[in-house]
Order: C-alpha cells, then sequence, then structure tokens
C-alpha cells in the first residue's frame, strides 16, 4: 500500500523569504501523479502544483516549485517570496494509478507567515 | 459553476442519531470520493464510486454507508452516530482517468458528535 509522509508538522517563514516543504512517499507503483494541496482556514482544499512521476522536470507554477526525487521517493514543495496569504496547512498527496485513482494524504505541514 | 457542494456545513448530532451528507457536482464527473479529516491528521477515504450504481469502501468505512443512483449525487449516510465520528467531511469529484483532470473538493462539512 502507498503512504505518504510529512515530517514537518508545523513551519515558519518570514515574509519576501523562501521556504521548503518535505514530503516522502512509498510506493511500488510507476506511474503516478503527485499533489501540494493547501487548506487555507476556509477549509477549502486548493490545488497548489502537480508532478507526474515519468516527467523528470520539475513542476512550477509561479512562485511555487518542486523538487521531485523519484528514486529517493522525494517531492518537496518551495514557496519563494512568501506572502501573508500563503499562511495555510499544506498536504502532500499521492494518486493511485489503480482503477480507484483516489488521494492518500500526508498529515500536513501548518505553514506561518512572519510579516 | 457550482462544481462541487456539500450540504450542510456545520452539523450537531447526538450519539445513536442518523444523518445524510449530502454531495453534489454538477460536472459529470464519474468519480466521487468522501474523505474525513481528523484533527492532526491527513484525509482518509471512507468510500468512493467510479460511476452510477458502483460504489466501495475506502480505508476508514465502518459506521457509514452510500449510493450512487445518479452521475450527480453522492450521499454519505451515518448510523447510530459516535463521537469518533466526530470530523470534516470533504466530497471530491474528478473525470475518468483517461481525461486525467484534477479533484475538485467540495468546502466540507463539519460534524461534531455529542
Amino acid at each position: 500500500a502507498q503512504t505518504v509522509t510529512q515530517s514537518q508538522p508545523e513551519m515558519s517563514v518570514q515574509e519576501a523569504e523562501t521556504v521548503t516543504l518535505s514530503c516522502t512517499y512509498d510506493t511500488s507503483e510507476s506511474d503516478y501523479y503527485l499533489f501540494w494541496y493547501k487548506q487555507p482556514p476556509s477549509r477549502q482544499m486548493i490545488l497548489v502544483i502537480r508532478q507526474e512521476a515519468y516527467k523528470q522536470q520539475n513542476a512550477t507554477e509561479n512562485r511555487f516549485s518542486v523538487n521531485f526525487q523519484k528514486a529517493a521517493k522525494s517531492f518537496s514543495l518551495k514557496i519563494s517570496d512568501s506572502q501573508l496569504g500563503d499562511a495555510a496547512m499544506y498536504f502532500c498527496a499521492y494518486r493511485t494509478g489503480d482503477a480507484t485513482n483516489k488521494l492518500i494524504f500526508g498529515t500536513g505541514t501548518l505553514l506561518a507567515v512572519q510579516p | 459553476n457550482a462544481g462541487v457542494t456539500q450540504t450542510p456545513k456545520f452539523r450537531i448530532l447526538k450519539i445513536g442519531q442518523s444523518m445524510t451528507l449530502q454531495c453534489a457536482q454538477d460536472m459529470n464527473h464519474n468519480y466521487m470520493y468522501w474523505y474525513r479529516q481528523d484533527p492532526g491528521m491527513g484525509l482518509k477515504l471512507i468510500y468512493y464510486s467510479v460511476g452510477a450504481g458502483i460504489t466501495d469502501k475506502g480505508e476508514v468505512p465502518n459506521g457509514y454507508n452510500v449510493s450512487r443512483s445518479t452521475t450527480e449525487d453522492f450521499p454519505l449516510r451515518l448510523e447510530l452516530a459516535a463521537p469518533s465520528q466526530t470530523s470534516v467531511y470533504f466530497c471530491a469529484s474528478r473525470g475518468t482517468p483517461e481525461a486525467n483532470t484534477e479533484a475538485f473538493f467540495g468546502q466540507g462539512t463539519r460534524l461534531t458528535v455529542v
């Protein structure tokens, strides 16, 4: 069975600085997708970025980028030029390649942004 | 352009009561999911459906039931509510794997069992 581990329950960053959130996963599948979701206090799950396992190039979305290391099963999120609105819970998620296509979530990292 | 709609947003139940959490999507998605989120934990899959008339158990199905009579609706039924079911519940949907769409989430239902 697949597992997703986020080892940083909480992180803090100064406004305009850069922060990296860690995520590791375990799987025997060769083709899968990885995601980072943002959950602000409103509870809404917001997709931040996704990575397809067969693509070696790291995904980038504006100030958000990932460091995807397939062999090491590592998928970290880098937030550049942090803004107050980035403060939220961040979840790493793995989408299975079987017929269910279900998402398996890590336990989350609570990011605080200091002004 | 509603996406995934969950009702209610909040609910307090007494132990032993029953209720149905409603979930509807207007994107003609085949795949629908129910997750629960406990404090300090990630989302865990309760039930899922790959199309109308087809449902299956996820990781934590005990105490819940689902049905999928239409493509749009995927209600989650709680029978004999217990304090352990106090949680935030999320419904999600997505298209077929071939369509390779992202999962869309509802805004969640915060349920408290007292």
